[in-house]
């Protein structure tokens, strides 16, 4: 159980244009969500908390208007890419608490922007 | 403020038992974590421990605790070529339960025959 369901896997976009990245919990419910960015060779960096029917909590240094999310329901957080520039290629990675102290993760999204 | 600490490289041999360690430096951290992560894959949650432990056992893993000195570590046994991956230590800091966690750096373990 538990399983937090992220796509696309990898993607490839255009420098100025806007990626979506969905973050499903399949079979629970998720108030809240986490987003992540890694770097290569580097550790996740949390990039904003979701709450279902809220404004996400952005991480300081991290740009709202940029990386807008979208928690509208218990079990769908959207994170989007706007504008996307070479420098935003990252690996996106989702999670969601399952209420009892563990976390799960989605399997990520390579964004790679050219 | 909120940090966890891990060394970035650990080399074993096959067979031999692999020890990653972590501090950090929340003293109210409820839950503490091993996660492994696979080249381009998510992370994997291993195992975790409650605050109010000292020792957890699963199958190969074992993980201490020392709350006085924010200690953790990660002891695998008769480790495996498929053991190889980067493993992070990770805190929730406060009691919440859905608080956000913080990562360590992470800790390349490398296998040699």
């Amino acid at each position: 159980g538990a399983v937090v369901s992220q796509h696309p896997s990898w993607v490839i976009c255009k420098s100025g244009t806007s990626v979506k990245i969905e973050c499903r919990s399949l079979d629970f419910q998720a108030t809240t969500m986490f987003w992540y960015r890694q770097f290569p060779k580097q550790s996740l960096m949390l990039m904003a908390t979701s709450n279902e029917g809220s404004k996400a909590t952005y991480e300081q240094g991290v740009e709202k208007d940029k990386f807008l999310i979208n928690h509208a329901s218990l079990t769908l957080s959207t994170l989007t890419v706007t504008s996307a520039h070479p420098e935003d290629s990252s690996f996106y990675i989702c999670s969601a608490s399952t209420g009892k102290g563990g976390y799960t993760f989605g399997s990520g999204t390579r964004l790679t922007v050219v | 403020g909120e940090d966890v600490e891990q060394s970035l490289f650990l080399s074993v041999r096959e067979g031999d038992s692999s020890v990653i360690n972590c501090t950090y430096t929340d003293s109210s951290s409820t839950y503490l974590y091993w996660y492994k992560q696979e080249p381009g894959a998510g992370l994997q949650l291993l195992t975790y421990i409650f605050s109010n432990m000292d020792m957890k056992q699963d199958q190969r893993l074992t993980v201490l605790l020392n709350k006085k000195d924010k200690h953790l570590s990660l002891r695998i046994a008769d480790t495996q070529t498929g053991d190889s991956a980067i493993y992070f230590c990770a805190e929730t800091p406060g009691s919440s339960s859905a608080s956000k966690i913080i990562f360590g750096s992470g800790t390349r373990l490398s296998i040699r025959p």
